[in-house]
């Protein structure tokens, strides 16, 4: 079944404990995203890969990593975490980088909790 | 900047109801415009898509129309269902960049 996968689904730690949340496709899509929704204020990107070892920034990357090593993961990665990265993670990807038609595929999301 | 401009929610309705939730957009150069659906405790999924002017994306009942002139893809139903309960994203994609809208929560009662 073709799917995103994300880990763990919920995460409750405290501030500046180094957490990690994972991120797995099995569509060998080349583009991948992550992104936090707030009440409020959507879905706002944080960060984007268009390939392996190719990442940049989205509207919000401030306090947070990402890596993409392999074509299929893309994890997230918050060094020293803080109170206001509480939110609901989505972790998407996509192919055909440059085709308007390609939608975004989803994983089931990450709520986290930071203390 | 491109950017989505949606109605706020929450819509509550009775089931059968006629749905309408407004969707408007800015945008350079000729976006593919998408509905997303997310039911409780799930991730975002395709609903619909429309990737040119008067174009009509449609699923599940659901149409929307993609209107250049209005810059416009305002999502319609004719008769909603309890099932049909959940928030909405309009957005727009432009190459590789996704833009959404901050999303309308519906409510359908039976």
């Amino acid at each position: 079944e073709a799917q995103v996968t994300q880990n763990p689904r919920y995460l409750i730690t405290v501030t500046g404990k180094k957490l990690t949340v994972t991120c797995s496709q099995n569509m060998n899509h080349e583009y991948m995203s992550w992104y936090r929704q707030d009440p409020g204020l959507g879905l706002r990107q944080i960060y984007y890969s268009m390939n392996v070892e190719v990442t940049d920034k989205g509207d919000v990357p401030e306090g947070y990593k990402v890596s993409r090593k392999e074509k299929r993961n893309f994890p997230l990665i918050l060094e020293s975490p803080s109170p206001n990265q509480t939110s609901l993670y989505f972790c998407a990807s996509s192919s055909r980088l440059r085709d308007g038609n390609s939608p975004l595929h989803f994983g089931n999301g990450t709520r986290l909790t930071v203390t | 900047g491109d950017s989505v401009t949606q109605m706020e929610g929450p819509v509550t309705l009775s089931e059968e109801a006629f749905l309408t939730i407004n969707c408007t957009y800015t945008a350079t150069g000729y976006p593919s415009l998408f509905w997303y659906v997310q039911y409780p405790g799930e991730g975002l999924q395709l609903l619909l898509k429309a990737t040119k002017a008067d174009d009509k994306g449609s699923n599940k009942g659901f149409e929307a129309t993609y209107r250049k002139e209005t810059t416009s893809f305002h999502l319609e139903k004719g008769s909603v269902q309890v099932s049909d309960s959940a928030v909405y994203f309009c957005a727009l994609r432009g190459g590789f960049k996704t833009i959404f809208g901050a999303g309308t929560r519906l409510f359908v009662k039976a």
